[in-house]
């Protein structure tokens, strides 16, 4: 089975600090995705990365990076975080091809900003 | 661009009664499409997809969505709903050659004993 795992299930951070969320998946998977989760709006994708060292911003990239340095782990960077980034966030993973496979997710990082 | 609308925010449905799950699709190209199903405070889990074929795919837990080309149309329906069936329902699509998921806002879906 796929694993995606998330570092934290939940965290509280206060406003101005930098938080580092962290994904690592198991299935030797090229493409990786950030989500964030809010009610009324579905899922978001912040960023994705298609191989290692590469990223593409999604639809809402505004206050948040990311770094891809190995295969497996796709970390998501709030350089100041803000009350408005309180929200799940959801990392997922997938394998490109002509074909469309899944994407697989982790568990969510439940993220308080205070 | 693509898109995906799910024009309820909730289901509710009487144990052992059909339960449907409406979505609707913008997307250039062929489409491929997906439903997930999220229980509380858990991640997305994968349902089924539709890539190509027949028009009606089965999925996990006894769930089955129809395919409608000429309504771009892909509802998730099960036969007989459980009490455990109660959770959130996102369905998504991508078009060919897009690297990107594009999802709906969800359904909640309560199924009462």
């Amino acid at each position: 089975d796929v694993k995606v795992t998330q570092s934290s299930r939940y965290l509280v951070k206060r406003t101005g600090e930098k938080v580092f969320l962290e994904c690592v998946q198991d299935m030797d998977h090229e493409n990786m995705f950030w989500y964030r989760q809010d009610p009324g709006l579905g899922l978001r994708l912040i960023y994705f990365s298609y191989d290692v060292k590469m990223k593409e911003k999604g639809d809402i990239p505004e206050g948040y990076s990311v770094s891809r340095e190995k295969k497996e782990r796709f970390s998501l960077i709030l350089e100041s975080a803000s009350t408005n980034q309180t929200s799940m966030y959801l990392c997922a993973s997938t394998t490109p091809g002509p074909s469309s496979y899944e994407q697989y997710f982790g568990p969510g990082t439940r993220l308080t900003v205070t | 661009a693509q898109s995906v609308a799910q024009p309820e925010d909730q289901v509710n449905v009487a144990e052992g009664n059909p339960l449907t799950v409406k979505c609707t699709y913008s997307v250039s190209g062929n489409p491929y499409l997906f439903w997930y199903v999220q229980y509380p405070n858990r991640g997305l889990q994968f349902l089924l997809k539709y890539i190509t074929g027949d028009n009606l795919v089965k999925g996990s837990y006894g769930f089955e969505a129809e395919f409608n080309k000429s309504q771009t149309s892909f509802h998730l329906k099960k036969p007989s709903a459980l009490v455990s069936d109660s959770a959130l329902y996102f369905c998504a699509v991508r078009g060919t050659g897009n690297n990107r998921l594009a999802f709906g806002k969800g359904n909640q879906v309560v199924v009462i004993p």
